[in-house]
C-alpha cells in the first residue's frame, strides 16, 4: 500500500521559517493537501491541489509538490502554529485517499 | 456557515456494531464527495471511506473493506457509517469530513465521534 513520510518532529524559533517534508513514490503525480491539528481539534485543511490555501489561511503558508516529495513551508513561524501537521495524497486513478505520519512543529 | 455534527459513538464489545450519523448544514449537501477519517488515541489520521456526492460510488481502507459500510442521504442531508466486527484496532475519534469542490482534499470536518471497543 502506498505510504507517506513526514519527519516526526521539527523545531523552530519564532520568526523563523520551518520546513516539513513528506516522501512518497512518483508524489509529484498526485495531488497534495496539508492539514494542521492542535490538542483536543479536528484538523483544518491549510493547503491543497498542491500549492492552493483556502480563504481565511494565513499567506505565511505555502507548500509545493515535485517528484518524490511534498513540502509545506512556514513563513515567519508564530506560536499560534505549533501544532501537528499531516500531508495528505489523493491520485484520481486509485481514489483511496492516504495521510502522512504527521509531524509535530514545536515553536521555541 | 458549514457544520458537521457526527454522533453515535460510544462503547461496543469486541465484534459489535455501530452506525455513526453526520448531520451537516451551511452547504448544497448533494453537490460533494463526503467522507470518513478516524484518529487512534495518539496516533495519527487515517482515512477510513468516501462516497461521492450521489452515492453511487464508494470507496474503503483495506482495513476496514468488507466491515464498514458508507452511505448518504441526501434528502436529509446525512452521511452515514455501518460499522460492523469491530475490534480493539477500530478504536479512534471518527471524523466526518466534506470533500473540496475539486477533488483530492477535505475542507470541513465534525468535532469527532469517539468509537472505543472494549469488553
Amino acid at each position: 500500500s502506498y505510504e507517506l513520510t513526514q519527519p516526526p518532529s521539527v523545531s523552530v524559533s519564532p520568526g523563523q521559517t520551518a520546513t516539513i517534508t513528506c516522501s512518497g513514490g512518483n508524489l509529484g503525480d498526485k495531488y497534495v493537501s496539508w492539514y494542521q491539528q492542535k490538542p483536543g481539534q479536528s484538523p483544518l485543511l491549510l493547503m491543497y491541489q498542491d500549492t492552493k490555501r483556502p480563504s481565511g489561511i494565513p499567506e505565511r503558508f505555502s507548500a509545493s509538490n515535485s517528484g518524490d516529495t511534498a513540502t509545506l513551508t512556514i513563513s515567519g513561524t508564530q506560536a499560534v502554529d505549533e501544532a501537528d501537521y499531516f500531508c495528505q495524497a489523493w491520485d484520481s486513478s486509485t481514489a483511496p485517499y492516504v495521510f502522512g505520519t504527521g509531524t509535530k512543529v514545536t515553536v521555541l | 456557515d458549514v457544520r458537521l455534527v457526527e454522533s453515535g459513538g460510544g462503547v461496543v464489545q469486541p465484534g459489535g456494531s455501530l452506525r455513526l450519523s453526520c448531520a451537516t448544514s451551511g452547504f448544497t449537501f448533494s453537490d460533494y464527495a463526503m467522507n470518513w477519517v478516524r484518529q487512534a488515541p495518539g496516533k495519527g489520521l487515517e482515512w477510513v471511506s468516501s462516497i461521492n456526492s450521489r452515492g453511487g460510488g464508494s470507496y474503503y481502507s483495506d482495513s476496514v473493506k468488507g466491515r464498514f459500510t458508507i452511505s448518504r442521504d441526501n434528502s436529509k442531508r446525512t452521511l452515514y457509517l455501518q460499522m460492523n466486527s469491530l475490534s480493539a484496532e477500530d478504536t479512534a475519534v471518527y471524523y466526518c469530513a466534506k470533500g473540496t469542490p475539486h477533488p483530492g482534499g477535505f475542507d470541513y470536518w465534525g468535532q469527532g465521534s469517539l468509537v472505543s471497543v472494549s469488553s
